[in-house]
């Protein structure tokens, strides 16, 4: 358990719609993921951080805004929700020193977009 | 990008026979990990591993980073290991290596 929870864990929402997922991490870890899983795939990143304020796009960032303001949350908002982003998203953090490069995930948030 | 390749796609076995899955993939990682997707969707890591080899019980992972190529074995498997497991990968560089590239998954059913 790398001490990471996701809010909310199951959300349903209409098309139009602002949605906003949190992630929380105890571990003070610097880097943080959201990465969303489609059926029958497996994840893809969305946006990054790799420190307050400091964020980066992944390959499916279209849509999508991310903040971070301190350590241990990473906010995913998605401005007006569409059909398309009806997925599984999992939030993840990077090791610290004496893991390396090991990346450790949240339970994931269900969203439905109707 | 990287590109990652699983194999097989789907994999059925009788509980207590044993199996390989391997990922292929298309650049230089300083970043691999092995993950189960249990059936209530959890990603669970199962190892970390660059380069070399390790075991954990009745599993076991081989990285042959000059040749590209990752294996995953399981040993004596049990209903417990069903579902659906997956290679990610990280490429070199400072950038990328913070982001890891997923493969499709094997969809594995062990049967008692």
């Amino acid at each position: 358990d790398a001490g990471i929870t996701q809010s909310p864990r199951h959300k349903v929402t209409e098309t139009g719609t602002p949605v906003t997922l949190r992630c929380h991490q105890t571990e003070n870890h610097r880097y943080m993921y959201w990465y969303r899983q489609d059926p029958g795939h497996g994840l893809r990143l969305i946006h990054y951080s790799y420190g307050v304020k400091d964020t980066d796009k992944g390959e499916v960032s279209d849509g999508y805004s991310v903040s971070r303001s301190k350590t241990e949350d990473f906010l995913l908002t998605l401005e007006s929700a569409t059909s398309s982003q009806t997925s599984v998203y999992f939030c993840a953090i990077r090791g610290g020193s004496g893991l390396g490069n090991e990346q450790f995930f949240g339970p994931g948030t269900r969203l439905t977009v109707l | 990008g990287i590109q990652v390749e699983q194999s097989p796609p789907d994999l059925i076995l009788q509980e207590g026979a044993n199996s390989t899955l391997r990922c292929n993939f298309s650049d230089s990682v300083n970043n691999l990990q092995w993950f189960h997707q249990n059936p209530w969707g959890q990603l669970i890591n199962l190892f970390y591993i660059p380069s070399g080899t390790k075991q954990n019980g009745r599993l076991s992972a081989t990285t042959v980073a000059t040749e590209r190529y990752s294996l995953l074995y399981i040993s004596s498997s049990q209903t417990t290991d069903s579902g659906v497991y997956f290679c990610a990968v990280g490429g070199v560089g400072e950038t990328s290596g913070s982001r890891l590239t997923f493969g499709e998954g094997t969809q594995l059913t062990v049967n008692p």
